[in-house]
């Protein structure tokens, strides 16, 4: 099945720096890419996701990249601000699969 | 459409009770998830439905554990006896569409096995 894998595990960043969080999947039909942001104590809710035939998407300060050859996908977040803190979980669904297969989570803390 | 619904928030119970979790999904979803989240394991995918029909259980931990969705509109998930190590966040979630499958998540239940 489906292996996804998300570093680094825990990131601490400036305000108003930049954070990159990377995974990579396993399996080469995977063909949707959802990132997931929970805050503490809240839900996971999607924050923005990306198709297998586009190489980049980017929606205000957060963009997501992928790289199919090399199966791997990343989050970049700018200008970071102190609500940014959350844990982030990077996803790879498969074509028709229905399910989404969740890397362990990337802890970001954005320092005042 | 008030999202995902989940109930008891809550619950705390002794070792060796029966825990039974609900969940609501948003109308017109065809998917529901199981999840269970801890800071060990992260977040696990326990079972998923499609058409209420169990698609995928293999992420159940034991005999223990038991899922049911009897229509559209509400599915269980059944802890029977419970243990300590049950104790964990369970999420809900739902989604419309089998290929780009966003998931919306309920709230949770914060459940804790004495």
């Amino acid at each position: 099945g489906e292996n996804v894998e998300q570093h680094p595990s825990t990131l601490s960043v400036q305000e108003g720096d930049s954070a990159v969080i990377k995974c990579t999947y396993s399996d080469s039909a995977s063909n949707y890419f959802p990132w997931y942001k929970q805050e503490l104590g809240k839900r996971p809710q999607l924050i923005i996701d990306i198709r297998s035939n586009v190489g980049e998407k980017k929606d205000q300060r957060i963009a997501v990249t992928l790289n199919k050859t090399a199966k791997h996908f990343s989050l970049h977040i700018t200008e970071t601000q102190p609500e940014d803190s959350a844990v982030y979980f990077c996803a790879a669904s498969r074509a028709n699969a229905g399910k989404s297969t969740f890397g362990d989570g990337t802890t970001l803390t954005v320092k005042p | 459409d008030a999202g995902v619904i989940q109930s008891p928030r809550h619950e705390v119970t002794e070792m060796g009770q029966e825990v039974t979790l609900r969940c609501k999904p948003i109308s017109g979803h065809d998917y529901l998830f199981w999840y269970r989240q801890t800071m060990m394991r992260g977040l696990e995918l326990l079972i998923y439905f499609n058409n209420n029909v169990p698609i995928d259980d293999s992420g159940m931990p034991e005999d223990r554990f038991s899922a049911k969705m009897p229509n559209a509109s509400f599915s269980t998930l059944k802890i029977q006896p419970s243990e300590p190590r049950d104790s964990a966040v369970y999420f809900c979630a739902s989604s419309r569409d089998r290929v780009y499958n966003e998931q919306f998540f309920g709230p949770g239940t914060r459940l804790t096995v004495l």
